[in-house]
Order: structure tokens, then C-alpha cells, then sequence
């Protein structure tokens, strides 16, 4: 039983480019959460999506961000226009069901560099 | 978005001793509270998903007690070894809502 499969485990991209962030949940979970981890900060939340919807956006910054989660395939976080800024560890995790009673499983992460 | 306290930052004991964290939330709205534990270079994995003021969890060494009405959770690990060297992060939520983490705090174990 696989776990959350995210990938590329490392990307480098020059500034202005686009990044695409895949993230497989675990077999049966519907809910897939994006955190970001910036250097000396803790996880950071962004996103929270179910199949076909954006449940919680609040984390997510206005401009260049965007994540989907569609009907079949990964979920997929964007980033376009990439900065310095963005460079960062980008985890994603899923749960069978709303995070009451379950505790979520993590990826391994996307490490992103921009030069 | 919540605001999720954890204490101390860090932490340095020696092999054998027995520590505690805290973590403090908004006592309003509360849903649940989950541990993780969090080593250098791998994911987060989940300790503990406590629902209920008094719930107290235990795995092995370590343990959580939770506090609904005044917004506050404890982490203690007994007998503390090296491989228990990871950050410890904390995260509420409210219905329908995703985890917010705490900062966590980085407990280092000397041998």
C-alpha cells in the first residue's frame, strides 16, 4: 500500500518560470492538504482540496498560486512566474476523511529552488 | 487562521531523562488536536488525534493529555533515548477546516 507519492522530489527552476507540484494521496483518502515549509519557519498551510474542489485556499498567496485535485490523476500545486521566494520545501498529505479522527499522512516533499 | 503556540523551542536532555512539551490553541470552535513527530530529512508522521477534553494517549514512551476548556495539550516522553531526537509539532483544527502546526519544538537526546 503505497503512501502519498509526491514528485519531483527536487526541482530547480530559474526565475520566471512555471513549477508543477504532483502529489498522489494514499489509496482511499479524498482529502489532500499543500503545506510549505520555508527555511527556519514551521509547515506553513496553503491549500486543502477534495476531488474536484478547493475546500480552504486562506494559505495560498493571491498571485501565481494555484492547486487542483481532479476528478482522475494527482493533485497538482502550480506555481507560475516563479521568485526567490518561492524557493522552499513543498509537502502534501491526505486522510481518508476530515482530519477529526484521523491523523494525516505526509509525502515526502518537493524540495524548489529558484536561481 | 489559528494560532497554535508550542514551548520550549528547543530542547537538549540526556539519555534517561523525561521531558514535556506544550502546546497552547483557541479554546473556541475546538475540533481536534493532532500530534506529529517530524526527524531530520523525512515526512511528518502522525502520533496522536485527540478529540475529547481529558483524552490522554500513550504509545510506548510517550504520552498526551489534552485540555479543551483552556486551549492547552502536553507531550511527555519517559526515559528519554536518542532515537526520540525529532521535532514534535502540534496542530488544532476546527470543523471542516485543514491542520495548523505549530512551530514545534526540537528536542535533541544525548548519549
Amino acid at each position: 500500500n503505497a503512501g502519498v507519492m509526491q514528485n519531483p522530489r527536487h526541482l530547480v527552476r530559474r526565475r520566471g518560470q512555471e513549477a508543477r507540484l504532483r502529489c498522489s494521496p494514499m489509496k482511499g483518502h479524498s482529502h489532500v492538504y499543500w503545506y510549505r515549509q520555508l527555511p527556519e519557519e514551521g509547515l506553513k498551510f496553503m491549500v486543502y482540496l477534495q476531488k474536484e474542489n478547493i475546500i480552504d485556499e486562506s494559505g495560498m498567496p493571491k498571485e501565481r498560486f494555484s492547486a487542483e485535485f481532479p476528478k482522475e490523476g494527482p493533485s497538482i500545486l502550480r506555481i507560475q512566474q516563479v521568485v526567490r521566494g518561492d524557493s522552499a520545501a513543498y509537502f502534501c498529505a491526505s486522510s481518508p476523511l476530515e482530519g477529526r479522527g484521523y491523523g494525516y499522512t505526509f509525502g515526502s516533499g518537493t524540495r524548489l529552488t529558484v536561481v | 487562521i489559528l494560532n497554535v503556540e508550542q514551548s520550549p523551542q528547543s530542547l537538549h536532555v540526556q539519555e534517561g531523562d523525561s521531558t514535556n512539551f506544550t502546546c497552547s490553541f483557541p479554546s473556541s470552535n475546538f475540533y481536534a488536536l493532532h500530534w506529529y513527530r517530524w526527524e531530520t530529512a523525512k515526512s511528518p508522521e502522525a502520533l496522536f488525534v485527540m478529540t475529547l477534553n481529558g483524552d490522554e494517549k500513550k504509545k510506548g514512551r510517550i504520552s498526551a493529555t489534552l485540555n479543551t476548556k483552556e486551549g492547552y495539550s502536553y507531550l511527555y516522553i519517559k526515559g528519554s533515548q536518542p532515537e526520540d531526537s525529532a521535532t514534535y509539532l502540534c496542530a488544532p483544527n476546527q470543523a471542516g477546516t485543514a491542520l495548523i502546526f505549530g512551530k514545534g519544538t526540537t528536542l535533541s537526546v544525548s548519549s
